[in-house]
């Protein structure tokens, strides 16, 4: 069974470039949010995807978009990167958005560099 | 605005000692808490949770928390960690009412010396 896949490990980008990171559920999940973990902080969240829809979105800005696919697989597009956006970026696959007993399962991350 | 505080930023403790971390959270409706735990090297793993009843939940090797609803708490306990327990533990709500989410605190580190 496998679980959270996040795909590249790492990335470096410069100012002003355009990234997309990717994120495969958890079999058997059909929803999948997004964090943004700076170093030394807990993770934020960023938006959460169920149904191919937005359905929940952090304090961030519109720069960051995402998308869903019919495999729930979903990717996360952050445009004119800023050297701020330098974290580590976890997916995390649940399944169902909501209810009384949400349990996420978290991937290994993406680890973006902003020079 | 909502928040979970976590006090102990960073933790070191000798094997066979207790280890208490704390964690505080501010949102007024009903929450499901949850303390997840970062190996070195490894992803995110939920270490237990709490959804509702018996305020005592225990969770994965030897780690219990108790939700304290008056106080707003979350604490986790071990009585006596090891030096495997040396890792980054996380306090999380997720709010149930309104706006369903995740919110973490920002961690604490620990570091159990052998």
């Amino acid at each position: 069974d496998a679980g959270v896949t996040q795909s590249p490990t790492h990335l470096i980008k410069t100012r002003g470039q355009q990234v997309t990171l990717r994120c495969s559920p958890k079999s058997g999940h059909d929803t999948v949010s997004w964090y943004q973990q700076a170093l030394g902080q807990g993770p934020q969240f960023i938006f959460q995807y169920y149904e191919e829809e937005e359905r929940q979105r952090g304090n961030f800005p519109d720069r960051f978009s995402g998308h869903q696919f019919p495999n729930y697989s979903s990717e996360l597009n952050v445009n004119a990167l800023l050297l701020g956006d330098s974290a580590l970026y976890l997916c995390a696959s649940s399944l169902v958005p909501s209810g009384s007993k949400n349990i996420q399962y978290f991937g290994a991350g993406t680890r973006l560099s902003v020079l | 605005a909502q928040s979970v505080s976590q006090h102990n930023h960073h933790v070191i403790l000798s094997e066979a000692a207790s280890l208490e971390l704390g964690c505080n959270y501010s949102y007024g409706g009903t929450v499901n808490l949850f303390w997840y735990v970062q190996y070195p090297g490894q992803h995110l793993q939920l270490l237990l949770k709490y959804f509702s009843g018996d305020p005592l939940v225990k969770g994965i090797k030897g780690f219990e928390a108790e939700f304290i609803k008056s106080k707003f708490s979350f604490n986790l306990r071990k009585p006596s960690v090891q030096w495997s327990d040396t890792a980054e533990y996380f306090c999380a709500v997720f709010t149930t009412s309104g706006t369903y989410k995740y919110i973490f605190g920002t961690g604490t580190r620990l570091k159990v010396l052998a």
